[in-house]
């Protein structure tokens, strides 16, 4: 089963922010990542943060993460149609690339 | 830069039967990545290879899979013989040895087995 946790349905009307919230296990992750899968295709990487850190901006994207309680999240400014898909967090394990991924969140926008 | 490209895209085969998988990372990706990923679910790794080397197979299922890599560039996953419950996608994924280690999907192979 999955060590990373994650909502699985998410709604937003285009426009709004999005928050999409993870929680992992393993405190000792160096890297948390955040993909972005749409219909029929691999997962594309959107943004990662190193564990040192408690935020890191990338243009519309937003990622927080709570070293203390294990939490992680990724927030989408100005969310667009283009935006829905399956956003999937993962952290990293046992020389930093063994990814352990969460079930993902499906992310829907409406006008 | 060309991405990681797998072939073939979709896949049925009837239960008992082998199937093969193949990949080829971006230039320069020394470390190659096979994941299976059940519907609804996140992918789930099943081996990691570095260069030639098969440095985690601990999730491979290995009555059944096999995998190769042997001139450190593209690789083939074989099932032998499919099961109904093989049904996935097979993705396959690379990155530099280099933090972050940002790993690059390829589009994956869907599978059916009936």
């Amino acid at each position: 089963g999955e060590d990373v946790e994650q909502s699985l349905f998410l709604s937003v009307r285009e426009g709004d922010s999005s928050v999409i919230n993870c929680t992992y296990t393993d405190s000792s992750s160096t890297y948390l990542y955040w993909y972005k899968q749409e219909p029929g295709a691999g997962l594309q990487l959107l943004t990662y943060i190193f564990s040192n850190m408690d935020m890191k901006q990338d243009q519309r994207l937003t990622v927080l993460l709570n070293k203390k309680d294990k939490h992680l999240s990724l927030r989408i400014a100005d969310t667009q149609t283009g935006d829905s898909a399956i956003y999937f967090c993962a952290e990293s394990r046992g020389g930093y690339n063994k990814l352990i991924f969460g079930a993902g969140t499906r992310l829907a926008v409406h006008p | 830069e060309a991405g990681v490209v797998q072939s073939p895209r979709y896949k049925i085969i009837e239960k008992k039967q082998p199937v093969a998988f193949w990949c080829n990372p971006i230039s320069g990706h020394n470390t190659l990545y096979w994941y299976r990923q059940n519907l609804g679910q996140g992918p789930e790794l099943l081996i990691r290879y570095e260069n030639e080397e098969a440095v985690d197979d601990s999730q491979l299922p290995k009555d059944r899979f096999s995998a190769e890599r042997l001139k450190g560039v593209d690789s083939t996953l074989k099932i032998q013989p499919a099961e109904l419950g093989d049904s996935a996608v097979y993705l396959c994924a690379s990155s530099q040895m280099t933090v972050p280690y940002e790993q690059y999907f390829g589009p994956g192979t869907r599978l059916t087995v009936t």
